[in-house]
């Protein structure tokens, strides 16, 4: 069965500090990747897209892939409280997406 | 002002009930999608739609219903053969099928 793999934490760090959130998939097929970010009680909201391997930039978010381990992280630098949130990893493989449970990440003032 | 609307933002439903969601577009998407969340856990697929006039079963599509005979609407229905439909539920859709999806804002239902 396919599958996303997060640890579901929660990952606490002090604000300013750089959180780092990973998961892992199954499917050699995927070929997309997406970071979600989840406030409690809210819809999933797009951060981050990557579908080659290496790093991908925008702002404080970094976004990297491993296709050859099958990884991918998620980098927050200068983490704020507003960034407590859960977090979820998706995976595209031809017509499947498969979404992680998700990581709660606590940034603590 | 594009987006994804769902409608009611809170619903309860008696035993025995059907109730229908509902989630409009004006994203010009082709593919819309319905998900279902349970607490602690992650986005589970009930049904999705690729184009108009067709729709396809997700992992969890037993007790559900929807129509597509609209680009902008996927409508879903919640039947009383759904034995535990408490939960909170996401319509989605995308340009394309298996695309990057755009979340509405969510439905949460109480089974009284």
């Amino acid at each position: 069965q396919k599958e996303v793999e997060q640890n579901s934490g929660p990952l606490s760090v002090p604000e300013g500090a750089i959180a780092s959130l990973n998961c892992t998939y199954s499917d050699r097929g995927s070929q997309s990747f997406f970071w979600y970010r989840q406030y409690s009680g809210k819809s999933p909201e797009l951060i981050m897209s990557i579908y080659s391997n290496g790093d991908k930039e925008d702002g404080r978010f970094t976004a990297q892939l491993n296709k050859a381990s099958q990884y991918v992280s998620l980098l927050i630098r200068d983490s704020q409280p507003s960034d407590s949130a859960t977090y979820l990893c998706v995976s595209q493989a031809g017509t499947a997406l498969i979404f992680g449970k998700g990581t709660t990440l606590s940034v603590s003032s | 002002d594009g987006g994804i609307t769902q409608s009611p933002k809170y619903l309860f439903r008696k035993e025995g009930q059907n109730v229908t969601l509902s989630c409009e577009q004006n994203l010009n998407h082709d593919a819309m999608y319905w998900y279902r969340q349970d607490p602690g856990q992650g986005l589970r697929l009930i049904y999705y739609s690729q184009i108009v006039n067709d729709f396809q079963k997700g992992d969890i599509a037993e007790g559900y219903s929807v129509s597509r005979e609209k680009k902008e609407s996927f409508p879903l229905t919640v039947t009383s053969a759904q034995k535990n439909p408490t939960a909170f539920y996401l319509c989605a859709s995308s340009q394309v099928f298996a695309d990057t999806q755009y979340f509405g804002p969510g439905t949460r239902l109480t089974v009284l």
